[in-house]
């Protein structure tokens, strides 16, 4: 099984600040098969990124992804209030599909 | 609309087994696959399983071998994650998503059922 280990566990920033989100797997993903999600409290997740760096409809590009392998980041700019969360990266290139434990985003 | 529609929540004894429902509406339920994740308070997703509504085939059933079922009736668009011999550490909230053939990764969410699990 895959391991995704995120870091760092939590960020504080401040509004209008970026912030850069790791996710490092155990073992290289399979065609960049990684995708990022945001989570606000008592909501279900909300698909930001896939196959690594492809935004998701109606995502802005304030949100970008990079990475391949092991090792990827995604880079929210000019951070929003809606920003301040939790988000989650996922492998779909293993099986068994895996989550890391998640990087919590705060205000400062 | 697009959407998911899941069942509310449950409250269940040690030991018993729940049933959540998912029903998809605005969009051809065969098209996708759906995953079913769960999270527990304060916790990251796992990952349950996936299945294909098309084909009936499912898989990343291993964390919970032998006490899930996953199952789909495309006549109402609705699929169901069954598990059974709950104990207080299946507490959790239970997401369904439409998943992308091939990918399983998900671009539409439920919006959860609490499973509470407690004598």
């Amino acid at each position: 099984e895959v391991v995704l280990t995120q870091s760092p566990g939590t960020l504080s920033l401040s509004p209008g600040d970026r912030a850069t989100l790791s996710c490092r797997a155990s073992q290289s993903v399979p065609n960049n098969f990684l995708a990022w999600y945001r989570q606000t409290p008592g909501q279900a997740p909300r698909l930001l990124i896939y196959d690594a760096s492809t935004r998701a409809t109606g995502i802005p590009d304030r949100f970008s992804a990079s990475g391949s392998g092991t090792d990827f980041t995604l880079t929210i700019n000019s951070l929003e209030p809606d920003d301040f969360a939790v988000y989650h990266c996922h492998q779909y290139g293993n099986s068994p599909r895996t989550f890391g434990q998640g990087t919590r985003v705060e205000v400062k | 609309q697009v959407q998911l529609v899941q069942t509310g929540a449950e409250v269940k004894k040690p030991g018993a087994s729940v049933k959540v429902s998912c029903q998809a509406s605005g969009y051809s339920f065969t098209s996708y696959d759906i995953i079913w994740v769960r999270q527990a308070t304060g916790q990251g997703l796992v990952m349950m399983g996936w299945m294909n509504p098309n084909s009936g085939n499912t898989g990343d059933l291993q964390n919970f071998r032998h006490r899930i079922a996953l199952t789909t009736d495309s006549s109402i668009s609705t699929a169901y994650m069954e598990l059974f011999s709950l104990t207080p550490a299946d507490t959790a909230t239970y997401y369904c998503g439409r998943a992308i053939r091939n990918r399983l990764y998900s671009d539409l969410w439920g919006p959860g059922t609490l499973v509470t699990v407690s004598s």
